[in-house]
Parts: C-alpha cells; structure tokens; sequence
C-alpha cells in the first residue's frame, strides 16, 4: 500500500462548478496534512495545511481531513480556468519527512 | 522573509558525466533541507534530507549523494549519472522542528541525461 494515495486523475470540472480531490493515508499517526499545486513546468506551491478533523476554508478552497478514516480532502469553489494544474496530497511522517501522494491533474473547462 | 535559490533550471548532461546541484536558503537559520526528483508525469520522490551541517539522511539508494557544507548550503551531487536520473529536481526547506508549516521549494533543476 502507498504511503499517500491519490487518483492520478485527470479531472475535468467545468468552469464555475465545485472541484473536489482526495486522498488517503497509510500513517495513522500522521498529525499535518497539505495540499500543494502545482503548474505544468513549475515547483509545487502550498495552498492549504490543515491538522485537525473538519473543514478548513480560505477563500475558494476547503481542505477537509477525517483522521477515522484517514482520508484528506480538498474542495475548490467557484473554479477558474487559472485552476488547471496537478494537486499533490502531503503528509509529514515521523518528525521530519514530507511524503506526496502522486498528485490529480485537474483541468477546468470554460 | 526567507528565499530558497536553486540553479541551474535546466541542465543537459551526458551519460557518465558528474553533477552538481546547489540551493541556497536566505532569511533563517538552522533550516531542515530536502531534495526531492519528480520524474515525468510522477509524484515526488524524497531523496536526501539535512538537520544541520554534515547531517544526511538518505531515503533512495541511487548514485546521488548530498552534502551540507554550511547551515544554508545544501548540494546534491553524482560522480557518473545515469539515463535513470533525469528528472526535475526540487529543493526544499522548512523551520526546523516547525516543520508543521510544510516546506517550501526552490524553482527546481530540470536535468536531461543524454
């Protein structure tokens, strides 16, 4: 089993729908969860970090994390054609390590 | 506020050939430093990471190997590369013990070997 899971996709959401990505986790233990985006040809870039079950927002996007059932996900509203990238679930094991899932290319259709 | 300078962005390197890859981090102290590849079309791959000065832990046998020569210098290196170690290669750094924060990553090396 991955260590970090998610569906490779890709996704495709039209222009102003609800774009929903998930992921799950091995590491019961994990405690900090990310999200990173990341565009064609780029390094990826932190968009959210959430730690404790329940829905974090900020602005258009809505991370969401069940510790039960190790699972994270991340909502993004409104969607822009400027949201088009690859998402990359994280999650820090042991006290040093930041491991990735292998990212969900996302694509927003106008 | 802190930077993390990464270069070359892209390198072609042929096959047998050395490398070296140096990032810089300016704005703290005692980062914890990482090097991550991302091969084509993958997630990323943690390959090396730093506590402090001389301290690596390897997470891939491979022939890459890192060093932390001072505090804010962290250089991956390879005396003969292989087609197997093209990738896009990112460093990262975080605060330490604060790594709760997530890492933040250079601009990446994109390194061919032909």
């Amino acid at each position: 089993q991955k260590e970090v899971e998610q569906n490779s996709g890709p996704l495709s959401v039209p222009e102003g729908a609800i774009a929903s990505l998930n992921c799950t986790y091995s590491d019961r233990v994990s405690q900090s969860f990310f999200w990173y985006r990341q565009y064609s040809g780029k390094s990826p870039e932190l968009i959210m970090s959430i730690y404790s079950n329940g829905d974090k927002e900020d602005g258009r996007f809505t991370a969401q994390l069940n510790k039960a059932s190790q699972y994270v996900s991340l909502l993004i509203r409104d969607s822009q054609p400027s949201d088009s990238a690859t998402y990359l679930c994280a999650v820090i094991q042991g006290a040093q390590k930041l491991v990735f899932g292998q990212g969900t290319r996302l694509t927003i259709n106008p | 506020s802190q930077t993390i300078h990464q270069w070359p962005a892209t390198l072609v390197q042929p096959v047998g050939s050395p490398l070296s890859l140096e990032c810089t981090v300016e704005g703290t102290s005692n980062p914890n430093l990482y090097w991550y590849r991302q091969a084509a079309g993958r997630g990323l791959q943690l390959l090396f990471y730093s506590v402090g000065i001389g301290q690596i832990s390897s997470e891939v046998p491979q022939n890459l190997s890192a060093s932390r020569p001072q505090d804010r210098q962290f250089i991956l290196s390879s005396k003969k590369l292989l087609l197997s170690d093209s990738g896009f290669y990112l460093c990262a750094w975080s605060a330490g013990h604060r790594n709760n924060y997530g890492y933040t990553f250079g601009s990446g090396t994109r390194l061919t070997v032909v």
